[in-house]
């Protein structure tokens, strides 16, 4: 079985501009959580899709948002880019949501400048 | 704001050693406490799903424990081999929703 894809996996962008990222997950997989890792905040929870809706959102702002489309394919988009939003974005996709584990991407390397 | 905990932060132990590392998170609100394990230029791999007090779960020479009552989940290494050497993460799931929240992580470094 196919892992766990995202694209792009590297991009460079200007400040003020916008980003799409796509996530694909594994194959029967029907929930999607995306993550931002910062060197000093850690993973941190940005929101997650299941069935095409968006479950839970963690505390960021409206800059970031995502959806899902019908054959569980991800993408979330930031726009008004921020220095501070140069992060590794991963995600992670499970069959169905709650106690399953979680399957990670290889993530996108956003850099901001 | 719900936090969970990690210690040590960094580890350097000796090929052969056997180490345990401590995740502390709330114990009102708990669904599941899952444990990564995230090698340098790899993606975050599950090791464990945690849902019941007192659940003990093993793989090969990691196992884990839980304790939800009072709010930890301790992660054990026996024997440390250097392909052990990675970033091991702990999260704690609030509900029954793929929402994690992460701990900073421990790193582990094994000596050959």
């Amino acid at each position: 079985k196919a892992g766990v894809t995202q694209t792009p996996r590297y991009l460079i962008k200007t400040r003020g501009q916008q980003v799409t990222l796509s996530c694909s997950p594994i194959s029967g997989h029907r929930s999607v959580s995306w993550y931002q890792q910062t060197p000093g905040q850690g993973l941190q929870f940005l929101f997650e899709y299941f069935s095409e809706t968006q479950r839970n959102k963690g505390n960021f702002p409206g800059r970031f948002s995502g959806r899902q489309f019908s054959n569980s394919r991800s993408e979330m988009n930031v726009s008004t880019l921020e220095l501070g939003d140069s992060a590794l974005y991963l995600c992670a996709s499970s069959p169905l949501t709650g106690t399953y584990e979680q399957y990670f991407g290889p993530g996108t390397r956003l850099t901001v400048t | 704001i719900l936090n969970v905990e990690q210690s040590p932060q960094s580890l350097h132990v000796q090929e052969g050693d056997s180490t345990n590392f401590t995740c502390s998170f709330p114990s009102s609100n708990f669904y599941a406490l899952h444990w990564y394990r995230w090698e340098t230029a790899k993606s975050p791999e599950a090791l464990f799903v945690m849902t019941l007090n007192g659940d003990e779960k093993k793989k090969g020479r990691i196992s884990a424990t839980l304790n939800t009552k009072e709010g930890y989940s301790y992660l054990y290494i026996k024997g440390s081999q250097p392909e052990d050497s990675a970033t091991y993460l702990c999260a704690f799931g609030p509900g029954n929703t793929g929402k994690l929240i992460f701990g900073q992580g421990t790193t582990l470094q094994v000596k050959p």
